[in-house]
C-alpha cells in the first residue's frame, strides 16, 4: 500500500502557477493518484486523477513522473479562492491513502 | 441535486455516551466510506462498504461500528470504547469509473463531534 507525503504549506502569488508536489514512492502499478482540495471545515472536493499519463481538466493539470514515485498538481493561474488544503491520495479500487495535505496560501 | 448529506453538522457528547452520525447519498453509488480527520492531519479510514450488508474495517476501526442495510445509507456509531472521539468525521461514496479501476470519491460536508 502506498504512503503519500506532502509539504505542509506553500505560498503562491495570485495569477501565478501553483505547483504542489506529492511523493508516493511505494505506489503499486495499478494504483491511481488522486488530488482533492478542502476549504476549511468543508468536505474535500475532487480535482483530478491519473495513472501513468499526464492529465489536464478545467481545474488543473497533473504531472506524474515516469517511475510514478511522485506527482505534481499544477494550478495554472492561482486565484485567492484557490487558498485551501490540497490532498494527494493513492488508491487501488476501494481503499484510499491520503497524505497529510499541503496548505496553499495564495497571496495578492 | 445528487449528493451526500451528513447530519448533524455539530454534535456534543458526554464521555461514556454512544452517538450515531448519519450519512445518506442519492448518487446511486455502491461504495460508501467513513473517514476521521484531526487538526493538521490527513484523512484516516474508519470503515468502508462496497455493497449492502457488507462492510470492512479501515485503519482505525476500534471504538466505531457501522451498518449498511440500505444502499443509500451508511450510519457510523461512535461508541464509548473510542478513547479520543473528538474529531471531524467525513462520509464519502463512490463508483468505479468504467473498467479503468479509477474510483472518484464524493464527500459530504462533515460532522464535527466534540466530547465534553
Amino acid at each position: 500500500d502506498a504512503k503519500t507525503t506532502q509539504p505542509p504549506s506553500m505560498d503562491c502569488a495570485e495569477g501565478r502557477a501553483a505547483n504542489l508536489p506529492c511523493n508516493h514512492s511505494t505506489i503499486s502499478g495499478n494504483e491511481y493518484v488522486y488530488w482533492y482540495r478542502q476549504i476549511h471545515s468543508q468536505g474535500p472536493q475532487y480535482i483530478i486523477h491519473g495513472l501513468k499519463n499526464n492529465e489536464t481538466n478545467e481545474m488543473a493539470s497533473l504531472i506524474i513522473t515516469e517511475d510514478r514515485k511522485s506527482s505534481t498538481l499544477i494550478l495554472p493561474h492561482a486565484t485567492l479562492r484557490d487558498t485551501a488544503v490540497y490532498y494527494c491520495a493513492s488508491s487501488n479500487f476501494n481503499k484510499f491513502y491520503f497524505g497529510s495535505g499541503t496548505k496553499l496560501n495564495v497571496k495578492p | 441535486d445528487g449528493g451526500i448529506t451528513q447530519s448533524p453538522k455539530y454534535l456534543f457528547r458526554k464521555e461514556g455516551q454512544n452517538v450515531t452520525l448519519s450519512c445518506e447519498q442519492n448518487l446511486n453509488h455502491d461504495a460508501m466510506y467513513w473517514y476521521r480527520q484531526d487538526p493538521g492531519q490527513g484523512l484516516r479510514l474508519i470503515y468502508y462498504s462496497q455493497i449492502v450488508n457488507d462492510f470492512q474495517k479501515g485503519d482505525i476501526a476500534e471504538g466505531y461500528s457501522v451498518s449498511r442495510e440500505k444502499k443509500e445509507s451508511f450510519p457510523l456509531t461512535v461508541t464509548s470504547a473510542q478513547k479520543n472521539p473528538t474529531a471531524f468525521y467525513l462520509c464519502a461514496s463512490s463508483n468505479i469509473l468504467g473498467n479503468s479501476g479509477a474510483n472518484v470519491l464524493t464527500f459530504g460536508a462533515g460532522s464535527r463531534l466534540t466530547v465534553l
